[in-house]
């Protein structure tokens, strides 16, 4: 089974410049985070989405990132315009999603190999 | 907010036991607790995950006292493959973007 895939690998831009990551989620999963992830540190969540709703971005700089998920499938993140604290690794997972369970529910993550973004 | 504490770096040697223990003292109700190993430039990838007691899976054990306080990653006969680093991540299916936080994690260095 395809794991979760991102693209591109690597991104070099300079400050200003708008930039673009990818991702695809594994099949049948309905739930889609973006997390960024700065160099020595753990992943921090910055979106999620349950199919095409953002159910969560309180964590999103609004000023210049946004994301979509037009379709409930593939997403896109987006940062307009770039500045140089914004170089870090950009990772996309998913899961299945909600589920019907009246108890504690979790919901097990699944991670792609995630956007290298170096600012200039 | 479920903040945890881990250790920086631990140490071992191939053929031990390891254990690595995660500090959660506010834990909620709904709240699981995730491991993930990361190897460079790859993303985390899923341990083990458990709500309280003990979970045994084919790679790891995880041991959580009945206070749900703090919880124990343990790995048997690690390897230099599990140089990695390990997170261990206190949410709920349900927990909004500003509690799920992974913490800096802990990075074991396996030497032969």
């Amino acid at each position: 089974e395809a794991g979760v895939v991102q693209s591109p690998r690597y991104k070099i831009i300079e400050k200003k410049q708008p930039v673009a990551f990818w991702c695809n989620p594994i099949s049948g999963h309905n739930t889609l985070y973006w997390y960024l992830q700065n160099l020595g540190q753990g992943p921090e969540l910055l979106i999620r989405y349950e199919n095409e709703e953002a159910v969560d971005d309180s964590q999103l700089p609004k000023d210049r990132f946004s994301a979509e998920r037009l379709k409930g499938v593939d997403s896109t993140l987006k940062i307009q315009p770039a500045e140089l604290g914004d170089s870090a690794v950009y990772l996309c997972a998913s899961s299945l999603g909600l589920r019907t369970s009246g108890g504690p529910s979790t919901d097990t993550q699944y991670f792609g190999p995630g956007t290298r973004l170096t600012v200039l | 907010l479920a903040k945890t504490t881990q250790p920086i770096s631990m140490d071992s040697y191939e053929g031990q036991e390891v254990n690595i223990t995660c500090s959660h003292n506010n834990i909620a109700t709904n709240d699981y607790i995730t491991w993930y190993q990361q190897f460079p430039s790859q993303g985390p990838r899923f341990i083990i995950q458990g709500y309280k007691t003990k979970v045994t899976n084919e790679v790891a054990s995880l041991f959580i006292p009945a206070d749900r306080k703090s919880s124990t990653l343990s790995l048997p006969r690690v390897s230099l493959s599990d140089t990695a680093v390990y997170y261990c991540l206190v949410a709920g299916r349900y927990s909004s973007a500003s509690k799920i936080i992974f913490g800096s994690g802990t990075r074991l260095s396996i030497r032969p």
